[in-house]
């Protein structure tokens, strides 16, 4: 059973860092796309950041890009969002997802809620 | 970047009804959208792929299709646990863009 699990989450001041990860298991890690997905109810659902599977490709939404890195360790089975500069507009619910090899989301973890506050 | 326009954003219906949501792309997207549907406190739930190809596992009373530029997501009957919000999504091209969502209501 394909499972992703976030951690990392939590209260950050304004101006901080932080670090979100994503456990995986259950299927090949190393042979998939993964993709951060982050959900407010100001902005919806936002995708923000792509990663080959080898992590020799990313992408990112063009006004996250400089504040945000996504990269992954394939053999911890892990999958990275280093935010910086954190802003009360990235308050949000971040999912880790997964990419089948044709580009569709076929499944998400359970989130990590983000809230941005001094 | 590709605005997707779903619509409506809120419909009340009743269990058994047929229920059409529409999702359309600012630009041509092939047949390169998803369908996902998404419960109060939970990840969105894949649906349908390739604008019409059922997800394994999802109840065949969904289905989605392409008319002309619009796509459509259509539950034939609905139960009592598709009450929920739905958002479209295109994989086209980066970066990849959602819908605002239609809320499933109970009428």
């Amino acid at each position: 059973e394909v499972q992703l699990v976030e951690s990392g989450g939590g209260l950050v001041k304004p101006g901080g860092s932080l670090r979100i990860s994503c456990a995986a298991s259950g299927f090949m890690f190393s042979t998939y796309t993964m993709n951060w997905v982050r959900q407010s109810p100001e902005r919806g659902l936002e995708w923000v950041s792509s990663i080959s599977s080898a992590g020799s490709y990313t992408h990112y939404t063009d006004s996250l890009k400089g504040r945000f890195t996504v990269s992954r360790d394939n053999a911890k089975t892990s999958l990275y969002l280093d935010i910086t500069s954190v802003r009360a507009d990235d308050t949000a619910v971040y999912y880790c997802v997964r990419e089948e090899t044709t580009g569709w989301f076929d499944s998400w973890g359970q989130g990590a809620r983000v809230i941005v506050s001094s | 970047d590709i605005q997707m326009t779903q619509s409506p954003s809120t419909l009340s219906a009743s269990v058994g009804d047929r229920v059409t949501i529409t999702c359309r792309p600012s630009q041509s997207i092939s047949d390169w959208l998803a369908w996902f549907q998404q419960k109060p406190g939970r990840a969105p739930k894949l649906l349908i792929y390739k604008a019409s190809v059922l997800q394994s596992g999802v109840p065949s009373r969904f289905s989605g299709s392409i008319s002309v530029t619009e796509f459509t997501l259509t539950i034939s009957s609905l139960q009592p646990d598709d009450f929920a919000t739905y958002y479209c999504q295109q994989y086209n091209s980066y970066p990849w863009t959602f819908g605002q969502g239609t809320k499933v209501e109970i009428k």
